[in-house]
C-alpha cells in the first residue's frame, strides 16, 4: 500500500465551479499537511500548509484535514482557467526530518 | 521568478556523457534538495543537503553524485545513466526541515 494515495485524475470543471481534490494517507504519524499547485513546465508551489486536524482557508481555497479518517482535501471554490494545474498534496510526521511524501498529483481542467 | 533557479532547463545526453545540473537559491534557506519527477509518478527525494551537509541519500544509484559547496549552491553530477533516468529534477530549498519548499522550475532530461 503506498503512504498516500491521489487520483490522478484528469479532473474537468467548468469555470466557477467548486473543485474538490483529495488524498488518503496510511500513516497516523503524519502531523503535517500540504498542498502544492504545479503549472506546465514549472516547478510545483506551496499553496497550503496545515498542522494536524480542522481547515485553513485562504482566499478562494479551504484545506481540510480529517486524521481521524487519514483523509485531506483542497477546495477551490469558484474556480478559473488560470486554476487549471496539477494540485500534490504532501505531508510530513514532523519538522525534525527532511522527509516529506508527495502525492502523485491530481491534473485539473477549468474549462472558460 | 521563484528564488530557485535551476540550468539548464532542457538536457539531452547519451549513456556515456557526463553533465551536471545546477542550482542556485537566493532565499537564504539553509536546507537544499533534489527530487526526481517522472511521469504519474510522486515525487522521489534524492539527496538532502542541511547546513552543506549531506543528511539524506535515498539509495539513489552512484551514477548520480550531489555536490553542496555552500548553502546557495547545489551541483547533480551525471554519468553512464540509463534511459529510465530520463525525468524532471527538481531543486528545491527550505529554512531548515519545514517541509514548506521552494522549487525551481526543473531541469528536463533525457537519455538516449
Amino acid at each position: 500500500q503506498k503512504e498516500v494515495e491521489q487520483d490522478p485524475g484528469p479532473l474537468s470543471v467548468p469555470e466557477g465551479a467548486i473543485v474538490s481534490l483529495n488524498c488518503t494517507y496510511s500513516n497516523s504519524a503524519f502531523q503535517y499537511f500540504m498542498w502544492y499547485r504545479q503549472y506546465s513546465r514549472k516547478g510545483p508551489e506551496l499553496l497550503m500548509y496545515t498542522y494536524s486536524s480542522g481547515n485553513k482557508e485562504d482566499g478562494r481555497f479551504t484545506a481540510q484535514v480529517d486524521k481521524s479518517s487519514k483523509y485531506i482535501s483542497l477546495f477551490i471554490r469558484d474556480s478559473q482557467p488560470s486554476d487549471s494545474a496539477t494540485y500534490l498534496c504532501a505531508m510530513s510526521v514532523d519538522t525534525g526530518g527532511f522527509k516529506t511524501i508527495f502525492g502523485a498529483g491530481t491534473r485539473l481542467f477549468v474549462k472558460a | 521568478e521563484t528564488g530557485v533557479t535551476q540550468t539548464p532547463r532542457h538536457l539531452v545526453m547519451g549513456m556515456t556523457n557526463k553533465k551536471s545540473l545546477k542550482c542556485e537559491q537566493h532565499l537564504g534557506h539553509n536546507a537544499m534538495y533534489w527530487y526526481k519527477q517522472s511521469a504519474k509518478k510522486p515525487l522521489e527525494l534524492m539527496f538532502v543537503y542541511s547546513l552543506e551537509e549531506r543528511v539524506e541519500n535515498n539509495s539513489v544509484p552512484s551514477r548520480f553524485s550531489p555536490e553542496c559547496p555552500n548553502s546557495s549552491h547545489l551541483f547533480l553530477h551525471l554519468h553512464t545513466l540509463q534511459p529510465e533516468d530520463s525525468a524532471l529534477y527538481l531543486c528545491a530549498s527550505s529554512q531548515e526541515s519545514s517541509g514548506r519548499y521552494t522549487f525551481g522550475s526543473g531541469t528536463r532530461l533525457t537519455v538516449v
